[in-house]
């Protein structure tokens, strides 16, 4: 299959903590895969991404890692702030398709 | 940056009643997708565009929903008679291509129209 999946939510952290957000997904190849977020009331921006194994994404400290061995894509931030609580949607691209799946979802809420 | 663009933000409609959303994608891409976000649950395909023709549709994609491009810049998602269930956050997206490997297949999305179907 092409599924997605994500760790349940919601996850509440402090600010500074440190996160993660698992993501792991089915398929055959090695599809791309990508991390979108969602801030309260606005659409999809793209995070990261990485189109093959052992590639790292990054930005705005945050970084996954393409993990073939693993079938992974865990999101990490190492000091998390108030004005990232959003939505994190882990998504992979269907080869031979012209489609994103995307995993259920996860609300992050950071405190102050 | 460019962006994409989605026109209305918001629409309310009646049962039955046909809809129109409308979508500027980024100028210089070739691949168009429409996807939906019922309220609190994920992100679903429902089709994609290319070279004027749909390249792959899902199964929620049926005889109620059209695609179009009907000059070189809009994109646009047509449903002819809607259904309470079509209430949700329509997000169009595009790509410079489809897949490959290259970074040119990332999918970059519009801020989504909300529709309610009363």
């Amino acid at each position: 299959g092409n599924s997605v999946t994500q760790m349940e939510g919601p996850v509440t952290l402090s600010e500074e903590a440190f996160l993660t957000i698992n993501c792991t997904y089915t398929a055959t190849g090695y599809p791309s895969l990508f991390w979108y977020v969602q801030y309260p009331g606005e659409g999809l921006q793209l995070l990261l991404k990485a189109t093959k194994a052992d590639d790292k994404g990054s930005n705005k400290g945050f970084e996954a890692t393409y993990r073939k061995e693993t079938t992974s894509f865990h999101l990490e931030k190492g000091s998390v702030q108030v004005s990232d609580s959003a939505v994190y949607f882990c998504a992979r691209l269907v080869q031979g398709a012209q489609k994103l799946v995307f995993g259920q979802g996860t609300r992050l809420t950071i405190n102050p | 940056e460019p962006e994409v663009t989605q026109t209305p933000s918001h629409q309310v409609t009646q049962m039955g009643q046909e809809v129109i959303l409308r979508c500027v994608p980024i100028s210089n891409h070739l691949y168009f997708y429409w996807y939906r976000q019922i309220l609190g649950q994920k992100v679903e395909f429902l089709v994609s565009f290319y070279n004027n023709e749909i390249s792959e549709k899902s199964e929620i994609f049926d005889d109620q929903f059209s695609v179009e491009r009907p000059d070189g810049s809009n994109f646009t998602l047509k449903i002819r008679s809607t259904k309470l269930e079509d209430s949700a956050m329509y997000f169009c997206a595009s790509s410079e291509r489809a897949s490959g490997g290259a970074l040119r297949e990332t999918q970059y999305f519009g801020p989504g129209t909300r529709l309610l179907v009363l």
